[in-house]
């Protein structure tokens, strides 16, 4: 059973335009909520994460915003650049157990 | 920078060998973790240690053992290859202590081909 969920397999965007990735997820006991992002031919890298107890974190152009009543987090990408493309996953976990549970990824495209 | 190097970028095997998986960390971590990614289904995690000698099964552990002799080290074993086990296969480390604990770095990966 996924309990975490992108259920968008792939975005294509404007260069400049905002890029919005969609994140659900089933387990209320996840208290923290995390953004990888990866290139082809190379390992994942943290982009940015929220706790349970916020709403909204931002980094840059970066901003998550977590819903916990809909069980639901998103990243925004403003301005979108094509640097940008990439598969991007969500990820969360509960406690201090250290594992992380992804959802599928969404492949990211920025287009120039 | 925390760096996280896995042994091979390309793994080509055939079906039955045993097949060995390295990662070595250099930044001293405690946890390290050990994922497969497929199309559609993310990243699954199949082992993970908490410290030297220490192993818990992930998500996906069947067809699957690992080693911790040292600190730096997890490795990944494939019993009999099957063509199954065919995927990109990563491997991330990640300090303890609340707050940074679930930032993992990762490797690069191994994709490994079983025919």
């Amino acid at each position: 059973d996924q309990q975490v969920k992108q259920n968008s397999p792939s975005l294509s965007v404007q260069e400049g335009r905002i890029s919005i990735l969609n994140c659900d997820y089933t387990n209320s006991m996840f208290d923290y909520f995390l953004w990888y992002k990866k290139y082809p031919a190379e390992g994942p890298t943290f982009l940015i994460s929220i706790s349970s107890i916020k709403d909204k974190n931002e980094d840059g152009r970066f901003t998550v915003f977590l819903n916990k009543s809909a069980k639901h987090l998103s990243l925004h990408i403003v301005p979108s650049q094509p640097g940008d493309s990439a598969v991007y996953f969500c990820a969360a976990t509960s406690g201090n157990t250290g594992k992380l549970i992804f959802g599928q990824g969404t492949t990211l495209q920025v287009k120039p | 920078d925390v760096k996280v190097t896995q042994s091979s970028r390309y793994l080509v095997k055939r079906t039955g060998e045993k097949v060995f998986l390295e990662c070595v960390q250099d930044m001293d971590h405690e946890n390290m973790f050990w994922y497969r990614q497929d199309p559609g289904l993310g990243l699954r995690l199949i082992y993970f240690s908490y410290d030297v000698k220490m192993k818990e099964k992930g998500d996906i552990p069947e067809g699957y053992s690992v080693s911790r002799e040292k600190k730096e080290r997890f490795s990944l074993i494939l019993e009999s290859a099957s063509t199954n086990q065919t995927s990109m296969y990563l491997c991330a480390s990640s300090p303890p202590g609340t707050g940074i604990l679930e930032t993992q770095y990762f490797g690069p990966g191994t994709r490994l081909l079983v025919l």
